[in-house]
């Protein structure tokens, strides 16, 4: 069966320090693999997905980046945090192009002081 | 533009009782309309997902309906417990589309005893 892990689980970082996010698959190959970010009681926002390895699209402009350095490994940075980029950071993966069924991981809650 | 409006944005009813939410989208082409469930602090579960040609998905006690016509849906919970105390959000994808996935921003749902 196929599994999602994310970590760490919660992170607490001051502004202008580095940020680093894991996200791993298990149990599928080639999978479509997303980074959405959920502020506090607001919906999903999509912030990169990607295809295939070293395949990465944006959809918002901002201070984060991804990089997708393994199939089933994707990975979210910034080299410096600002305060708005706090929130609950998911990763999500599908097994076809459209996105039909996404399934997603734990979360990371991330509070930048 | 592509949106997905849910309704009511919270609701609070007594355990035992049944609830509906709502979903209206204005996605198009359509390919998949699914529902979520979040528990607080958690990524979110999926509970059904309907194609154009789907009318109605069940899941245990949860109802989905699908209206393409009328691009709504929604989401019927019967006897609720205390355990369907979440957020639930409906998600509609574009058709052929890695990323024009569309989150609802939810409805927050508390079941009190």
């Amino acid at each position: 069966s196929q599994t999602i892990h994310q970590w760490p689980a919660t992170l607490v970082q001051p502004v202008g320090s580095p940020l680093s996010l894991e996200c791993t698959v298990e149990g599928t190959s080639n999978p479509n693999l997303y980074w959405y970010r959920q502020a506090a009681g607001r919906g999903l926002q999509l912030l990169f997905y990607s295809v295939g390895i070293g395949q990465i699209s944006s959809e918002v402009p901002q201070n984060l980046s991804a990089s997708r350095p393994q199939d089933r490994q994707f990975i979210l940075s910034s080299k410096k945090l600002l305060l708005s980029d706090s929130g609950f950071y998911l990763c999500a993966w599908s097994v076809d192009r459209a996105g039909y069924e996404q399934y997603f991981g734990p979360g990371t809650r991330l509070t930048v002081t | 533009k592509n949106q997905v409006e849910q309704s009511p944005q919270s609701l609070i009813i007594l355990e035992g009782k049944n609830c509906t939410l709502q979903c209206n989208y204005t996605v198009s082409p359509f390919s998949n309309l699914r529902w979520y469930k979040q528990d607080t602090g958690r990524g979110p579960v999926s509970l059904t997902i309907m194609t154009f040609s789907e009318n109605t998905k069940s899941n245990g006690r949860y109802t989905a309906t699908l209206d393409a016509d009328t691009k709504q849906s929604s989401l019927h919970i019967t006897a609720s417990q205390l355990s369907d105390s979440a957020s639930y959000i409906c998600v509609v994808s574009e058709y052929s589309s890695a990323s024009k996935i569309i989150f609802g921003s939810g409805t927050r749902l508390s079941i009190r005893p």
